[in-house]
């Protein structure tokens, strides 16, 4: 049974550019939600995507965008990248929209250094 | 706005002994917790958790414990041993938020001495 798998693991991008990180859920899984967690930090809560749609944001700009396809993996894209995007970026799955008692099972992460 | 704060970025305790881990939270509407370890170069995994309606919820080896009028909870390794050294997150949701929307704590890394 496969866990959640993100790709790239790690990638390099200059100021300005722009990114795109890939997520695979846990078997069974249908939502994915995305979080950045900055060094030093606890993860940050970027948005959920539910049947393609995303559900619920967090505090970040419109930069930040994302997409689920209909095998439930997901995309998350950030445009005009600044030196303050570097982050660990940790996708997590679970089943359900509401289930906010659900425990999430993250990915190891995509390390993404902005230079 | 930090509304999940630990405030103990670091602990050291001796295998064998307890590890408190504690969290406190400002927001009254969370009414589900969840603790979650992080091993370096691998995504948090979830740990336990503990819905607002009991005060104390135990597997094994760790215990957390809510204290609602406190807006405190801890997390009780005991006894502790050396693989439990990693980075432990305290998590919390409100129903409102819907989804899947967890708060978390900055963290707290645990270092289980042999």
């Amino acid at each position: 049974d496969a866990g959640v798998t993100q790709s790239p693991t790690h990638l390099i991008k200059t100021r300005g550019q722009q990114v795109t990180l890939r997520c695979s859920p846990k078997s069974g899984h249908d939502t994915v939600s995305w979080y950045q967690q900055a060094l030093g930090q606890g993860p940050q809560f970027i948005f959920q995507y539910y049947e393609e749609e995303e559900r619920q944001r967090g505090n970040f700009p419109d930069r930040f965008s994302g997409h689920q396809f209909p095998n439930y993996s997901s995309e998350l894209n950030v445009n005009a990248l600044l030196l303050g995007d570097s982050a660990l970026y940790l996708c997590a799955s679970s089943w359900g929209q509401s289930a906010n008692t659900g425990e999430l099972f993250f990915g190891e992460g995509s390390r993404l250094t902005v230079l | 706005d930090q509304q999940v704060k630990q405030n103990s970025p670091s602990l050291s305790v001796q295998e064998g002994r307890i590890s408190i881990l504690n969290c406190d939270y400002t927001n009254s509407m969370f009414d589900y917790f969840l603790w979650y370890k992080k091993y370096p170069a691998e995504g948090p995994t979830f740990l336990i958790s503990i819905s607002s309606i009991k005060d104390k919820n135990e597997d094994g080896r760790f215990t957390v414990f809510l204290n609602k009028s406190a807006k405190h909870l801890s997390l009780h390794i005991v006894p502790s041993q050396p693989g439990d050294s990693a980075v432990y997150f305290c998590a919390a949701s409100a129903p409102l938020s819907g989804g899947n929307q967890f708060y978390f704590g900055t963290g707290t890394s645990l270092t289980v001495i042999p």
